[in-house]
């Protein structure tokens, strides 16, 4: 069965810090993979996506992230963190044959220190 | 071009009742998916629909069912309700051909009391 996890619930770093989110996923063929950010109250808003090609995809507001096909993992980076960034980050994966439907990781929640 | 729209954004129910929630994919779109938000269990896939077909289903029980319409647009319905039915209801759109950007709206709001 597919799976995806993001191993850290909480993630508290101080402004201007960089960021890194661990997302690993278990999948029968190479997923295709997103990041979406939510923050209170709201729905989710896509960061990026890798579907193929180039392993380091770029996303809005700095985002970054690179697919590691040897460790499974689709890691979320930013070189350095905003306030504006506090938010629930949720990575998700999809297969060819799976239309719309996303297996979702259980979110971390980064808290932005001053 | 407008996003996905969800309505209504909040609502109150009776435990027993049912509802309706609504979503109008962005133009061009025709898949259309819902998941379910809650804090115990996450982000959990109901449905998806593409082409007024039922394309994909989650484990959910019977009680939660969905329709598209010809336009794309798509309602869900869930009868009977029970108190854990309480959660963020997320509906997301996207071409529906091959890999596709999935696209989501902000939401329905429900409380089951």
């Amino acid at each position: 069965a597919q799976s995806v996890t993001q191993p850290d619930i909480h993630i508290t770093v101080s402004e201007g810090a960089s960021l890194e989110l661990r997302c690993n996923y278990s999948y029968g063929a190479t997923p295709y993979l997103f990041w979406y950010v939510q923050s209170p109250g709201q729905g989710l808003q896509l960061l990026l996506k890798y579907f193929s090609g180039d392993t380091l995809v770029q996303g809005i507001k700095g985002f970054e992230a690179e697919f590691k096909r040897s460790q499974s993992s689709f890691n979320l980076r930013k070189p350095s963190v905003h306030w504006s960034d506090a938010a629930e980050y949720f990575c998700a994966a999809g297969g060819s044959n799976a239309g719309n439907m996303l297996t979702f990781g259980g979110g971390t929640r980064l808290m932005v220190k001053p | 071009k407008a996003g996905v729209t969800q309505t209504p954004r909040y609502l109150i129910k009776t435990r027993g009742q049912q509802v309706t929630l609504s979503c109008s994919p962005i133009s061009g779109h025709r898949s259309v998916s819902w998941y379910q938000q809650t804090p115990g269990q996450g982000l959990q896939f109901l449905f998806e629909y593409f082409s007024e077909t039922q394309r994909n289903k989650g484990n959910f029980p019977g009680r939660f069912s969905g329709r598209q319409f010809s336009n794309s647009r798509s309602e869900m319905n869930v009868s009977t309700l029970e108190l854990g039915d309480s959660a963020l209801y997320l509906c997301a759109s996207s071409l529906g051909t091959g890999i596709n950007t999935i696209y989501f709206g902000e939401g329905s709001w429900l409380t089951v009391v």
